[in-house]
């Protein structure tokens, strides 16, 4: 049961273009959310994160959006850079459940320079 | 270094032996957390610790699997009688303090390989 899904397992964007990677995710009792990027062979890092009281989340060039109706975030990445090329991990938690953060499958994203 | 540290980084062992994978915390961080990611799909949450208690460990796959942490500090992760099927980057993780609105930061993880 795949609570947090990455529909795309791959995004490939033109170097100074808009990168938009997208999450949905199907518990309701989640309300709190982060994005991981993660380069090979390394462990994730922790990008941007946003509360469910929020639909916005801007830090940089990252801004993170927040649809609760439609269960859905997003990432925006503007302009995107080669060194934006990495794995991306949607994550979700909710602080009355028991702290277990639970990441999507990815979407690795490449640039194109 | 100041961040997480996992040894070993790889780790290639037989089917049926025993592996033990440990992970340092960034110094000060509370809590600390084990996933594994296997080829292909993302990262499981396995358990975590809040000092040195666990209070969740459904993630763990089967009761090959233990973990524990002493001092508050360092956790190591034990898998007896491995089976191919454990083959997976493990990461650690450890956060400040334990919620929601803590940010995880994690080690670059061990890749186990049971042949």
């Amino acid at each position: 049961d795949q609570q947090v899904k990455q529909n795309s397992p791959s995004l490939s964007v033109q170097e100074g273009r808009i990168s938009i990677l997208n999450c949905d995710y199907t518990n309701s009792m989640f309300d709190y959310f982060l994005w991981y990027k993660k380069y090979p062979a390394e462990g994730p890092t922790f990008l941007i994160s946003i509360s469910s009281i929020k639909d916005k989340n801007e830090d940089g060039r990252f801004t993170v959006f927040l649809n609760k109706s439609a269960k859905h975030l997003s990432l925006h990445i503007v302009p995107s850079q080669p060194g934006d090329s990495a794995v991306y991990f949607c994550a979700a938690i909710s602080n009355f459940g028991n702290e277990k953060l639970t990441f999507g499958t990815g979407t690795r994203l490449t640039i194109i320079p | 270094g100041a961040g997480v540290s996992q040894s070993p980084s790889n780790k290639v062992t037989e089917k049926g032996k025993d592996v033990e994978l440990r992970c340092d915390p960034i110094s000060g961080h509370t809590a600390l957390y084990w996933y594994r990611q296997s080829l292909g799909q993302g990262l499981e949450f396995l358990i975590y610790f809040q000092g040195n208690s666990a209070p969740d460990k459904s993630g763990l796959p089967s009761d090959r699997f233990s973990a524990e942490r002493t001092g508050g500090s360092v956790s190591t992760l034990t898998i007896q009688r491995t089976q191919q099927e454990d083959s997976a980057v493990y990461l650690c993780a450890s956060s400040l303090a334990w919620g929601a609105g803590q940010p995880q930061h994690f080690g670059d993880g061990t890749r186990l390989s049971i042949l």
